[in-house]
């Protein structure tokens, strides 16, 4: 069972240039969600999507934008990276109405 | 202010006690709570619901009091194998739907 899968796991990036990380799903998860990981900040909310086709902004979606490109795929967008940006990123689905979140194993992700 | 907050730790502790963990949240409106385990380098997964009545899994006991916005999680026996970061997390309401809140997380070290 491959859950949420993301890729890259590792990235490193020069500030300016553009990415995008990966995720699916195979669960038939209706919610993705995109979160970074920085220490002594814990996990903070990028962008979300509640069910496909619609997206919306999180805690702190400066710098980022996201793509629900279908039931299972939830990308997100670094358009010209800076090194605020290095944070381990972890996509995450669930059903409607916040139940269990699946995590991916993330993706380490550094802007020199 | 931090919608959920922890208390950071290090909790270091040896085999074999009872330790316990607390977590305090904001939004009174909140309706889902959750206790998430992550260990080093790993993605988060869930340990265990909180319900209203309280919960019990093996050595884990789960607390909740709406009425202080308190969460709290016991762990029994403490086994090396317990060594991790423990976060507390709370539905938040957000535009389209559902996202999971974090606290900082716990760190626990379980020492021989």
């Amino acid at each position: 069972n491959a859950g949420v899968t993301q890729t890259p796991k590792f990235q490193v990036l020069k500030t300016g240039q553009s990415m995008t990380l990966q995720c699916a799903q195979d669960m038939n998860h209706n919610s993705m969600y995109w979160y970074r990981q920085d220490p002594g900040m814990g996990l903070r909310l990028i962008y979300y999507s509640a069910s496909e086709g619609t997206t919306d902004k999180g805690e702190v979606p400066n710098g980022y934008n996201v793509s629900r490109l279908n039931k299972r795929e939830f990308s997100l967008r670094l358009e010209s990276a800076a090194p605020s940006q290095t944070s381990v990123y972890f996509c995450a689905s669930s059903e409607v109405g916040v139940t269990e979140a699946f995590f991916g194993q993330g993706t380490r992700l550094t802007v020199v | 202010r931090k919608e959920v907050e922890q208390d950071p730790g290090p909790f270091n502790v040896p085999e074999g006690a009872t330790v316990a963990f607390n977590c305090t949240y904001s939004n009174s409106a909140s309706q889902s709570f959750f206790w998430y385990r992550q260990d080093c380098r790993k993605e988060p997964k869930l340990l265990m619901s909180v319900y209203s009545s309280g919960n019990e899994d093996g050595r884990f006991t789960a607390q909740l009091n709406r009425a202080s916005q308190y969460i709290s999680l016991l762990i029994r026996d403490s086994k090396l194998s317990d060594s991790a970061t423990y976060l507390c997390v709370v539905n938040s309401d957000l535009n389209s739907g559902y996202a999971l809140n974090f606290g900082k997380g716990t760190s626990l070290l379980v020492t021989p």
